[in-house]
């Protein structure tokens, strides 16, 4: 389909080691988000990319986490250092105006 | 940092029986979204809400947006089964895409 895709869906990993989720937002959609989701709760803001502008990063939660989005299309979210409280939902999202459309997720447990 | 108090976070209740869920924050809002969200899935968007004292109806469900566009609520009427997930509202404080999104309200409607 059309849709945010993510990948991949599941990712387990011990505490430690480096990871890297992608996100492939809609074709033509210039914004794109990073969201940490933890047991079922609210979304937790994490990077914010518009078009060719600088993004904004004011919610990565330590110098570990770092995104990048090439191209203005695929983005990958590297969390470098795993630790067990990484362990959640990392969803992505994209929007073309102010609706965000939102992929599946990618649930990390750190072990 | 702007808050979005989400109420209740938890709801069950059986099917037939009316409810509504509470989003409040002490800033203004420029809109505000509401989300479902089932098990495995991302969020998908239900309504967006931009004029003070808005109300939209989606088949059971009616939205309001207050006077002041400090809060906003979901009723659903004669609640089913199919109902049942994860709410989450979030609101934009400026005329951009960013959104802060409430801890969320997990409804669950028993048959």
């Amino acid at each position: 389909g059309a849709g945010v895709s993510q990948s991949p869906s599941n990712k387990v990993t011990e505490k430690g080691k480096d990871v890297e989720l992608r996100c492939d937002p809609i074709s033509g959609h210039t914004a794109l988000y990073w969201y940490r989701q933890s047991l079922g709760q609210g979304l937790e803001f994490l990077i914010y990319f518009q078009g060719n502008s600088a993004p904004d990063k004011s919610g990565l939660p330590s110098d570990r986490f770092s995104a990048e989005r090439t191209g203005g299309s695929v983005s990958t979210l590297t969390i470098q250092r795993t630790q067990q409280e990484d362990s959640a939902v990392y969803l992505c999202a994209s929007s073309f105006m102010r609706e965000q459309f939102f992929g599946p997720g990618t649930r990390l447990t750190v072990l | 940092t702007q808050l979005l108090e989400q109420s209740p976070q938890f709801l069950s209740i059986q099917e037939g029986e009316n409810l509504t869920v509470y989003c409040n924050s002490s800033s203004v809002f420029s809109s505000l979204q509401w989300y479902r969200q089932e098990p495995g899935e991302g969020p998908v968007l239900l309504v967006t809400v931009v004029t003070g004292g808005e109300v939209k109806k989606l088949k059971r469900l009616t939205f309001q947006f207050g006077d002041a566009r400090k809060d906003s609520s979901l009723h659903i009427t004669a609640a089913q089964p199919g109902d049942t997930g994860l709410y989450l509202c979030a609101g934009a404080w400026n005329a951009g895409n960013m959104l802060t999104f409430g801890g969320g309200t997990r409804l669950m409607v028993k048959p």
